[in-house]
């Protein structure tokens, strides 16, 4: 069975401070990708990056950057010089040849202006 | 384009009553997902329609029923709810299983069982 793990429920940063969500995964699949996913306050979930199992190379999107590293089974994620509107809760996924995704429990990140 | 659409937004049912949530969307997709979020789990899979015409159960499927009516539409219905479904419900879809590709969610229906 594929198992998401993000250990961190609550991360509460100053602005303009770093933060970096963990995510590991489990999955018996060698073909498999991974996803993160935001939820603002206002609810909807929003799609943020997939990456496949193939490509470890890490990913930066302005001020989001992702590592992922086959080797500890984790994709992380890391929002540089948070802003208020970074505030949201952000979900780690894991897709099966199904399509069906396995999230983990969420980060709650807070940025304290 | 209006994506994912869900209806209705918010209900509060009584203990017992039965409702069907319902879910559309534009984008000519195969695939569409019924989960569910409650406070500290994540989003959990109820069921899924990988194609038109056919419906899995998924992680959490006691207690809910599901149709597939068309490409466009997945519904999902409580046929006697209890206070353990309350939650928040998203629909979401995507293209052709084993595509691995992101999925595309709906705004959620908060349910409210008293």
């Amino acid at each position: 069975a594929q198992k998401v793990t993000q250990a961190q429920t609550e991360i509460s940063v100053v602005e303009k401070e770093d933060v970096t969500l963990d995510c590991v995964y489990e999955t018996r699949d060698t073909t498999y990708y991974l996803f993160w996913y935001k939820q603002p306050p206002s609810g909807e979930l929003v799609f943020l990056i997939r990456r496949n199992s193939f490509d470890e190379q890490n990913e930066i999107s302005g001020r989001y950057s992702w590592n992922f590293q086959k080797s500890t089974s984790s994709f992380n994620f890391t929002i540089t010089a948070s802003q208020v509107v970074d505030s949201a809760v952000y979900f780690c996924a894991l897709i099966d040849g199904n399509n069906r995704l396995a999230f983990g429990k969420g980060n709650q990140v807070v940025v304290i202006p | 384009n209006a994506g994912v659409t869900q209806t209705p937004k918010f209900q509060v049912l009584k203990t017992g009553q039965s409702m069907t949530l319902q879910c559309a969307q534009d984008m000519n997709h195969n695939s569409m997902y019924w989960y569910r979020q409650d406070p500290g789990m994540g989003l959990r899979l109820i069921y899924y329609s990988a194609s038109e015409g056919t419906t899995d159960k998924g992680e959490v499927p006691n207690g809910y029923n599901v149709s597939r009516l068309n490409k466009r539409e997945f519904s999902l219905r409580l046929e006697s709810a209890a206070p353990s479904q309350t939650s928040v419900y998203f629909c979401a879809s995507g293209p052709l299983t084993g595509s691995f590709s992101e999925q595309y969610f709906g705004p959620g229906t908060r349910l409210t069982v008293t």
